[in-house]
């Protein structure tokens, strides 16, 4: 069974600046994806970011990047500039790769960011 | 663009009433997840559905059963509710092209048993 870790339970930033969130994950799988998902005040759960395991290359969107460490199991994501918006709860994120559809999500604890004025 | 449907948006029971809850995917997608979400909790894993047949199958109580139509629809049925069901439901899809499987969230339901 594969087990996602937050350890960082709540964070804060000002506005403007840069945040890094931890995640490690502990797995037996060579193939795999992971996923950042933010869950905002309205409690929608939105995709952030998705990595392959298979890519060394670290993903990025926007003001949103992620640092892979497959070796180490680890999974960071960077928030540069923060805004107001990117305050919620953020979850890391792992789902292995099959050959049919349907592989389930396992989150870690969530790091709930608070971006202050 | 399209989002995951999900209804009711709320749902209030009494102890061992019925519910059943609903999923329309986004359109084309052919896989539906549903996960549990408690106060303070990290979504859990409930069961999925690929192409109508079950895929995976998590943490599911034996008084809740799914399935998927062929509309590719999805219904999360709970029966004998307990307090301790109150939570967020969510269902989730994505589309099983070239092993991506992102999947999508809709908006959830939230299910208070009294």
């Amino acid at each position: 069974a594969q087990t996602v870790t937050q350890s960082q339970p709540e964070m804060s930033v000002q506005e403007a600046e840069t945040v890094t969130l931890s995640c490690t994950y502990d797995t037996s799988e060579n193939n795999y994806y992971l996923f950042w998902y933010k869950q905002p005040p309205s409690r929608q759960m939105i995709l952030v970011i998705r990595q392959e395991a298979y890519k060394q290359q670290n993903a990025t969107e926007n003001r949103f990047s992620v640092n892979f460490q497959k070796a180490a199991k680890s999974f960071s994501l960077k928030i540069s500039d923060s805004q107001l918006g990117d305050t919620a709860m953020y979850f890391c994120a792992f789902m292995k790769s099959t050959e049919t559809s349907g592989s389930r999500l396992t989150f870690g604890e969530g790091t709930q960011l608070t971006v202050n004025p | 663009a399209a989002g995951v449907i999900q209804s009711p948006r709320h749902l209030i029971k009494e102890k061992r009433e019925t519910a059943t809850l609903k999923c329309y995917p986004i359109p084309r997608h052919d896989t539906v997840y549903w996960y549990q979400q408690g106060p303070g909790q990290d979504p859990q894993f409930l069961i999925s559905f690929y192409e109508k047949m079950q895929s995976d199958k998590g943490s599911i109580p034996d008084r809740f059963s799914a399935q998927q139509f062929s509309d590719y629809h999805s219904e999360l049925n709970m029966s004998s509710l307990e307090l301790g069901d109150s939570a967020l439901y969510f269902c989730a899809s994505s589309f099983r092209a070239f092993s991506t499987d992102t999947q999508y969230f809709g908006p959830g339901t939230r299910l208070t048993v009294l």
